[in-house]
């Protein structure tokens, strides 16, 4: 169990164009999702929390008019970076946490976003 | 100073050697550890928890944790190719530090 998806898990797009991405978790409802961005050589860095039915928490630093994030549901959550750029261009990781197991994270399996 | 800091490697064992993995954090407060594994171009994957001081032990792995020390660490006994991947140590609220790569030789 603890299954996380994430579609696509490459997307390429061109300057100024936004781009949506999905994290569903598929065997269990997701009390709280992460989304973490990830560039080479590089650790994980969260970016914001986001709880359904609720809007997103963002780490100082984000800019949260430019990552769009729903949570429209207990197990879907979606990034959407809008007018991205090829600084954007990154790993983009979401977590999942269970109801009954709030300490752990399961990952779902990136998106590798790159912008040309 | 960073919240999480790990040696950044690559730390190099042979095949079968124990793989001792270090991180300290700098935060008193901080009550659940995690120990994460990623291979390249891949997501982490949960390897081992621990909230309390002492040993944990899952198959080959073993957490220890020093609250009073402020560490956390691995230990891989019988260390397989396999394992070749980059450590993530991470506290509550998934601080994450930057990894220690390992591999292991065969």
């Amino acid at each position: 169990g603890a299954v996380v998806s994430q579609h696509p898990s490459r997307v390429i797009c061109k300057s100024g164009t936004s781009v949506k991405i999905e994290c569903r978790s598929l065997d269990f409802q997701a009390t709280t999702m992460f989304w973490y961005r990830q560039f080479p050589k590089q650790s994980l860095m969260l970016m914001a929390t986001s709880n359904e039915g609720s809007k997103a928490t963002y780490e100082q630093g984000v800019e949260k008019d430019k990552f769009l994030i729903n949570h429209a549901s207990l197990t879907l959550s979606t990034l959407t970076v809008t007018s991205a750029h090829p600084e954007d261009s990154s790993f983009y990781i979401c977590s999942a946490t269970r109801r009954d197991r709030r300490h752990e994270q399961y990952f779902g399996p990136g998106t590798r976003l790159t912008v040309t | 100073q960073k919240e999480v800091e790990q040696n950044s490697g690559p730390l190099s064992v042979p095949e079968g050697a124990i793989a001792s993995l270090n991180c300290t954090y700098s935060d008193r407060g901080s009550q659940s550890f995690f120990w994460y594994r990623q291979y390249s171009g891949k997501s982490p994957e949960l390897i081992m928890f621990i909230y309390s001081n002492g040993d944990k032990e899952d198959g080959r792995f073993t957490a220890q944790l020093n609250k009073a020390s402020q560490y956390v660490s691995l230990l891989i006994r019988d260390s397989q190719p396999s394992d070749s991947a980059t450590y993530l140590c991470a506290v509550i609220r998934l601080v994450f530090g930057a990894g220690t790569i390992l591999r292991v030789k065969s």
